[in-house]
This record gives C-alpha cells, structure tokens and sequence, in this order.
C-alpha cells in the first residue's frame, strides 16, 4: 500500500515558468489536500478537495490551480512561477473531515529562480 | 477564521524527562484536532486524533488532551528519547489548519 505519492521531489523552476506537482493515494479517499510549508513555519492549505469534480480554495490559493477527475489523483498547478513559490508542497488525504487520519505525502521541493 | 499558535516554539530537554507541548485555538467549533510529528526533509506522521467529543487519547508514551472550552490542546510526552526529536504540530479540522509547530530536541 504506497499511501499518497508525490512527484516531482525537487524541482527548480525559471521565474514565468509553469508545472505540475502530481499527487496520487491508494486509499480511496475522499477528500485531498494540498499544502505549502516555507522554512520554519507551519503549514498552509492552498487547495482541497471533497471528492471527485469539487475543489474549493484554502488559505493561500493565489498562484495555484487544481483539479480533480479521478478519486486518485490532485494535481497542483503553478503557472508563471514567482520567487514567492519557492517552498515546501505537500498532498495529503483522508476519508474525511471527522474523525478521521489525514495521511502525507514526503514533499516537493520547490525552488525559483 | 480559526487562529492556531503553539508554545513553546522550540525546546531542549535531556534524555528522560516528562515534557509538555501546547497548542490553542480560537474557535472552539472544531470537529476534531491531531496531533503530527516531522522529522527534518520528510512528511508528516500522525501521532493521535482526538475528536471533538473527547477528551483525551493515549499510545504508548503520548497522551494528548482536548479542552474546547479554554480553547488548548497539549501534548504529554513520557520519558522522552533521543529519537523523539522532531517538530510537533497540531492541526484543526474541518480544513485542517495546522499550528506553526514546536521544534524539540532532546539531548542524551
């Protein structure tokens, strides 16, 4: 059971530039989530997402963009890349809001320069 | 909106001691609060869930408490190891709103 996957796990990005960060989980789940986590700080949901086709924005969803076609998979979209992006991103999923483990991804490392 | 923060922000201890981490929010309509460990470069591991109508849960050495109404959860760490070094967080559902995380060290 691989749990959530995330990829890329490093990538350097070009100021402008776009990409995906590719995030799959094996469990089922309904709800997913992405986070962004900067050098000594908490974390940030950017996007989540209550099941297939509903996504709904987090506390930091400028810069961003999701979808959602399959149970599985959440992608996470940067377009034109910005300094500010450079971070830490992390999926994550659960069966639920209530009573319910959300479980992690290992991390994207992402840099732009 | 749900404001999270956790003190201390870090703390060293030497092998063995009891210790406590904090965590408080300002809305007390949370369905449920967990508590995460990171270790440095990785993700986050789930250490206890509790849900809004309990009060406490225990695994092994770890016992986490919920009291809605002051608006605090803390984290009881038993005889504390080397190998319990690591970031703590809490975080609030329904969005999951995680607090900014205590870093612990401890020393042998």
């Amino acid at each position: 059971n691989a749990g959530v996957t995330q990829t890329p796990k490093f990538r350097i990005l070009k100021i402008g530039q776009s990409m995906t960060l590719q995030c799959t989980q094996d469990m089922n789940h309904n709800y997913m989530y992405w986070y962004r986590q900067d050098p000594g700080m908490g974390l940030k949901l950017i996007y989540y997402s209550v099941g297939a086709g509903i996504t709904d924005k987090g506390e930091v969803p400028n810069g961003y963009n999701v979808s959602r076609s399959t149970t599985e998979d959440f992608p996470l979209r940067l377009e034109l890349a910005a300094p500010s992006q450079t971070s830490v991103y992390f999926c994550a999923s659960s069966q639920g809001f209530s009573g319910n483990t959300i479980y992690f991804g290992e991390g994207s490392w992402l840099t732009v320069v | 909106k749900q404001e999270v923060t956790q003190i201390p922000a870090a703390l060293s201890v030497p092998e063995g001691e009891n210790l406590v981490l904090n965590c408080s929010f300002t809305d007390s309509a949370i369905y449920n609060l967990q508590w995460f460990r990171q270790d440095p470069g990785k993700g986050l591991t789930s250490l206890l869930l509790i849900q809004s109508s309990q009060r406490e849960q225990t695994s092994g050495r770890l016992n986490a408490s919920l009291d809605k109404s002051s608006g605090r959860s803390t984290l009881y760490i038993a005889a504390s190891q080397p190998g319990d070094s690591a970031t703590y967080l809490c975080a609030f559902y329904d969005k999951v709103i995680f607090g900014p995380g205590t870093s612990l060290s401890v020393i042998p």
